[in-house]
């Protein structure tokens, strides 16, 4: 899978929005941009993903750039429950079978209430 | 609740013991994923079985092994246990195919202890 790069930590006060951003240069045109969060104590969990057009869902928001080397996941209204660490991974589904995301650090976002 | 049911949520054992943690994927996934969480490590791959067979395999030990049953559970042996095992053990399932197959739903955990 191909590197993607994100802050280390990134600070955000209640009930303003978030731009987690993610570069990943060496993308290849199949890839696909997934982000998954992980909470305090919990499992990784599933945010969103996308090609090439902003997507939406009930959880975030997930800007492409044209270029496809960055992308920013946009948590509209921060709550303290979003304080997480948030990973951007690259997927490529013609990959044969179904292979493991391959997790990086992350970024940590705090939420200060 | 996810649909990816680890067991148990915790257990603490000694040195060179011998552990089995359990994961029953969402129903009608086909592929689990094992992963281990230290301290001073990030999410690190186990292990994959697809439909019962293993499919990749990262940064596992030899003294861990882990099989999938024809019901699709799965179970991750720990043996000769040491201390830096000591860890939180996620399990992970996927559907079958398509985009689809890589989005991963994870389970809660299972917290180890090796006292």
């Amino acid at each position: 899978d191909a590197k993607t790069t994100q802050p280390n930590s990134m600070e955000s006060n209640e009930e303003e929005p978030v731009h987690l951003p993610c570069n990943h240069s060496t993308i290849s045109g199949t890839d696909y941009i997934h982000w998954y969060r992980q909470l305090p104590s919990q499992g990784p969990e599933y945010v969103i993903h996308g090609l090439t057009s902003n997507v939406n869902n009930r959880m975030a928001s997930l800007a492409i750039a044209e270029d496809r080397k960055s992308s920013t996941l946009i948590l509209h209204r921060a709550t303290l429950r979003d304080a997480a660490v948030y990973y951007c991974i690259l997927r490529d589904p013609r990959r044969k079978g179904n292979t493991p995301l391959v997790f990086g650090k992350g970024t940590r976002l705090s939420v200060i209430a | 609740d996810s649909g990816v049911t680890q067991t148990p949520k915790h257990l603490i054992t000694a040195t060179g013991q011998r552990v089995t943690l359990r994961c029953s994927p969402r129903s009608g996934d086909l592929s689990v994923y094992w992963y281990q969480q230290s301290l001073d490590q990030g999410l690190q791959f186990l292990i994959q079985y697809y439909n019962g067979e293993e499919r990749a395999k990262g940064n596992i030990l030899e003294r861990f092994s882990a099989q999938q049953f024809p019901d699709l559970h799965s179970e991750l042996n720990l043996s000769s246990l040491e201390l830096g095992d000591s860890a939180l053990y996620f399990c992970a399932s996927s559907v079958a195919g398509g985009v689809g197959a890589n989005v991963l739903t994870f389970g809660a955990g299972s917290r180890l202890t090796v006292l």
